[in-house]
């Protein structure tokens, strides 16, 4: 089973919609956890954290379920830019900088 | 952006010769990584380095080494590479304090022929 597992999409939105990608994760000692954006034949670059209580940076908003270890991302008002491929991460372990990355899902916005 | 650099950024070669890549950092960071990339794989990590000397195997080490001789310097050495070995290396490195995201140098296309 892999560590973390995330729906490949591909997700095609208009411009404008909401759009929310889910990931799950197999190891309960896990303790952060991040969305990172890789655009094409580039490097992953962290989009943001998960805190436990879900946090919102601008558009994007992360959800955090330990009961059920699953990681959610929301895209609200999504624009062309935001085309890219959205990793889920998690670490080994409490305290651990080592981490595991999901495969991505690949989002196109459509004009 | 993270002070990190990879070299070179694209390599062709071929089977059974030896490759190095080199990572560069100048954040002073201990810990640092060395990933491959393939499609339907996502990022897999190959060695890891939590200091001078210090370095430790992931989930892909077979056919591939490591070496940290100084802080700023994470070496990935390939000693005969193989095609399976063609593969996007990307190297990262993370703050002090657990639960840190890393931070990824822009990486290396590898073609081995």
């Amino acid at each position: 089973r892999k560590e973390v597992e995330q729906d490949p999409g591909p997700f095609n939105v208009p411009e404008g919609a909401t759009v929310a990608f889910n990931c799950t994760y197999s190891n309960s000692a896990s303790q952060s956890f991040f969305w990172y954006r890789q655009d094409c034949r580039k490097e992953p670059k962290l989009l943001m954290s998960v805190y436990s209580s879900g946090n919102e940076d601008g558009r994007f908003t992360a959800q955090l379920n330990r009961a059920s270890q699953y990681i959610s991302l929301l895209i609200r008002d999504s624009k062309l830019s935001d085309s890219a491929t959205y990793l889920c991460v998690v670490n080994s372990r409490a305290g651990a900088n080592n981490l595991f990355f999901g495969t991505g899902t690949r989002l196109t916005v459509i004009p | 952006d993270a002070g990190i650099t990879q070299s070179p950024r694209h390599k062709v070669t071929e089977t059974g010769t030896p490759v190095t890549l080199r990572c560069h950092q100048t954040e002073n960071h201990r810990y640092m990584y060395w990933y491959r990339q393939d499609p339907g794989h996502g990022l897999r990590l190959i060695h890891y380095s939590y200091g001078v000397k210090d370095t430790d195997k992931g989930e892909v080490s077979d056919g591939y080494s490591v070496s940290r001789s100084k802080t700023e310097d994470f070496l990935l050495t390939l000693e005969s590479a193989t095609s399976s070995q063609t593969s996007v290396y990307f190297c990262a490195i993370v703050g002090e304090g657990g639960n840190q995201p890393q931070h990824f140098g822009d990486g290396t296309r590898l073609s081995i022929l």
